[in-house]
């Protein structure tokens, strides 16, 4: 079955700076790679997601990235702000999420130092 | 978490118990799913259904069974709950159109 690693679990930037959460995969098949944010005490929530048919994509201070040949996809998150102290997850699948779910990468604790 | 509720949000329960854990949805989506979120493990899929009556096995459905006689009910069961089965349970829904939705959780503790 798939497999995705996170890297760091824990990332601490300045105010104002840009964080970059990167994680691989290894079924090359999958073709949806969602990301998600959780604050404390609530659901995963989806900020952004990219298919395997475009290379980057772009949402205001966000974006993600994805090398399909190299299995790897990042999370871009420019200007930081306090509000984005979360725990950020990255996924994959192969069905687009629909009939065998979701692979999730174990986490990355973004900590934003004012 | 608008359209998807869980209950009950909190529970302590005794090994060796029953224990049902509610996931209710008005969003008419297809395909639900209940996951487990461990510290260091993220969330990991227990169950999924992809209609009424339908489901199937997850990464860790061990001790786990489930059940959808409804569209928007889907229910997750421990059989005998062990201390192992503490952890925050989440549900969620999708279209299979790419997105997922998540409930707020149900924090199980099992003493």
């Amino acid at each position: 079955g798939e497999n995705v690693e996170q890297h760091p679990s824990t990332l601490s930037v300045q105010e104002g700076d840009s964080a970059v959460i990167k994680c691989t995969y290894s079924d090359s098949a999958s073709n949806y790679f969602p990301w998600y944010k959780q604050e404390l005490g609530k659901g995963p929530q989806l900020i952004i997601d990219i298919r395997s048919n475009v290379g980057e994509k772009k949402d205001q201070r966000i974006a993600v990235t994805l090398n399909k040949t190299a299995k790897h996809f990042s999370l871009h998150i420019t200007e930081t702000q306090p509000e984005d102290s979360a725990v950020y997850f990255c996924a994959a699948s192969n069905s687009g999420g629909g009939a065998d779910g979701l692979t999730f990468g174990k986490g990355t604790h973004l900590i934003i130092q004012p | 978490d608008a359209g998807i509720t869980q209950s009950p949000r909190h529970k302590v329960t005794e090994t060796g118990t029953p224990v049902t854990l509610r996931c209710h949805q008005t969003e008419n989506h297809r395909y639900m799913y209940w996951y487990r979120q461990d510290p260091g493990h993220g969330l990991r899929l227990i169950h999924y259904s992809y209609g009424v009556k339908d489901t199937d096995k997850g990464e860790v459905s061990d001790g786990y069974s489930v059940s959808r006689s409804k569209t928007e009910d889907f229910l997750l069961t421990l059989e005998s709950a062990t201390s192992s089965q503490t952890s925050v349970y989440f549900c969620a829904i999708s279209e299979g159109d790419y997105g997922y939705t998540f409930g707020s959780g149900t924090r199980l503790t099992v003493v």
